[in-house]
């Protein structure tokens, strides 16, 4: 079965450093991996997701991510930390072929520090 | 275009009492998905609909829930005889589910209605 594990449901980061999101997935075959921003109040929104074609996937607002098959991970990343990317991050994972229910990791909450 | 949009936003209900949320996709979405957040939860799947069948109901919590979907599109969660668990914001979401497959769709979620069971 298919799984996602999101390490650190809270992450606290300076204006200006460095965003590390952590995401470990479960899967047996190749997975398509998602990572959704949800704002307060406001319902989920894709970042960035990997579909089998190049590793670094780029995402909006400069969040990338980079699937590691060796380490069954798909961290989201961010040089440089703003204000407006306080939110709770999602990482999600499905497989391909006819309905294939998508799983969501249970979430971390970014804060921002100025 | 348009949004997902659901309605109503905030419902306080009593205890005991039924409730209907309403979901509009985005027009042309044949995939359609109920998820339930609860206050430090993630993300709790419910229902999926493709088209106006519903294949995968296996996250409905209890017989007191139950779904619809009208013209592939309009859905409505019903939940009766509400219970203070049953607190939490319900969210929709839609894809385009072509041919059925879901799994690398990118969902468009709406943003919600809360529920507050007293």
């Amino acid at each position: 079965a298919q799984s996602v594990t999101q390490l650190g449901s809270h992450v606290s980061v300076s204006e200006g450093a460095l965003v590390l999101l952590r995401c470990n997935y479960s899967s047996s075959v190749p997975p398509y991996l998602f990572w959704y921003v949800q704002y307060p109040n406001q319902g989920l929104q894709l970042l960035l997701k990997y579909t089998s074609a190049a590793t670094l996937v780029k995402g909006i607002n400069g969040f990338e991510a980079e699937f590691k098959k060796s380490e069954t991970s798909f961290h989201l990343t961010k040089p440089s930390a703003h204000m407006s990317d306080a939110a709770e991050y999602f990482c999600a994972v499905g497989y391909p072929g006819g309905y294939q229910k998508v799983t969501f990791g249970t979430g971390t909450k970014l804060q921002v520090i100025p | 275009g348009a949004g997902v949009s659901q309605s109503p936003s905030n419902k306080v209900t009593e205890k005991g009492k039924d409730v209907e949320l309403r979901c509009d996709p985005i027009s042309g979405h044949t995939a359609l998905y109920w998820y339930r957040q609860s206050l430090g939860q993630g993300l709790e799947f419910l229902i999926y609909f493709q088209g106006n069948s519903a294949p995968d109901k296996s996250g409905l919590p209890s017989d007191r829930f139950s779904a619809e979907r009208t013209g592939g599109s309009v859905s409505t969660l019903t939940i009766q005889r509400t219970q203070q668990e049953d607190s939490a914001v319900y969210l929709c979401a839609s894809s385009s589910g072509l041919a059925g497959a879901t799994g690398g769709d990118t969902q468009y979620f709406g943003p919600g209605t809360r529920l507050t069971v007293l």
